[in-house]
């Protein structure tokens, strides 16, 4: 069983949709993290939110920390071919200093 | 060159070479991480660097050897490893390593052990 869990693994949608991808764990982080990864790169952090219950937007993409902070999300509106890629959350763990532990991933497609 | 470089970016080796994965930060900072990338598991932190100095090895086999000469560069030395060895070997380095530092990663070095 993975610490953090994340659902659904894989997603493919039309152009235009809505989405939502889930970053679960019975554990409470400090703060935990969002990147995107593209073929051939490493993942490129998107936010972090440290403070339960933050909601964080960036442009078409709203982050949200759990109040407990246990678990995230992320929506995307009207997703667009550019948002392809491998989504990851990441948590901090309280006093693990700078180690981070990954979810899954979400393989994001979006169909023109 | 800026960012988080790392080479090479592709590697194929036989189960008794020896082989060197450099990675190299043009950030100033002063942590650095080798990470796994597999296709059947999360992301795995292997190693970490706080100022030259690790601070972690998350029960990683020995045939995995880490060396930070510097701030700056990060080796990761191989030698007898094992086909479920291949995956995706990720370098990243942060500011100070603090607890909501953002992590920078490399390309990755795509290894395959045959």
């Amino acid at each position: 069983t993975q610490l953090l869990e994340q659902s659904p693994q894989f997603l493919s949608i039309q152009e235009g949709e809505n989405l939502t991808v889930y970053c679960n764990s019975s554990s409470v982080f400090s703060s935990l993290q969002w990147y995107r990864q593209e073929p051939g790169e490493g993942p490129v952090l998107l936010v972090t939110v440290v403070t339960g219950g933050e909601v964080k937007k960036l442009k078409r993409l709203t982050f949200q920390f759990g109040d407990a902070r246990k678990d995230s999300s992320l929506h995307i509106t009207a997703a667009q071919p550019g948002d392809t890629g491998l989504y990851l959350c990441a948590g901090a763990l309280f006093n693990a200093g700078n180690m981070l532990t990954f979810g899954g991933g979400t393989r994001l497609m979006v169909k023109p | 060159e800026t960012g988080v470089t790392q080479t090479p970016r592709h590697l194929v080796m036989g189960m008794t070479n020896k082989k060197s994965l450099k990675c190299e930060q043009h950030l100033g900072h002063n942590a650095m991480y080798w990470y796994k990338q597999s296709a059947k598991k999360p992301l795995e932190l292997m190693f970490v660097y706080n100022f030259k100095e690790q601070t972690e090895n998350n029960s990683v086999p020995s045939r995995f050897s880490p060396e930070c000469p510097n701030s700056s560069h990060l080796f990761l030395h191989l030698h007898t490893l094992q086909p479920e060895d291949s995956a995706l070997y990720l370098c990243a380095s942060s500011q100070d390593g603090s607890e909501v530092d953002t992590q920078y990663f490399g390309p990755g070095t795509r290894l395959t052990v045959l």
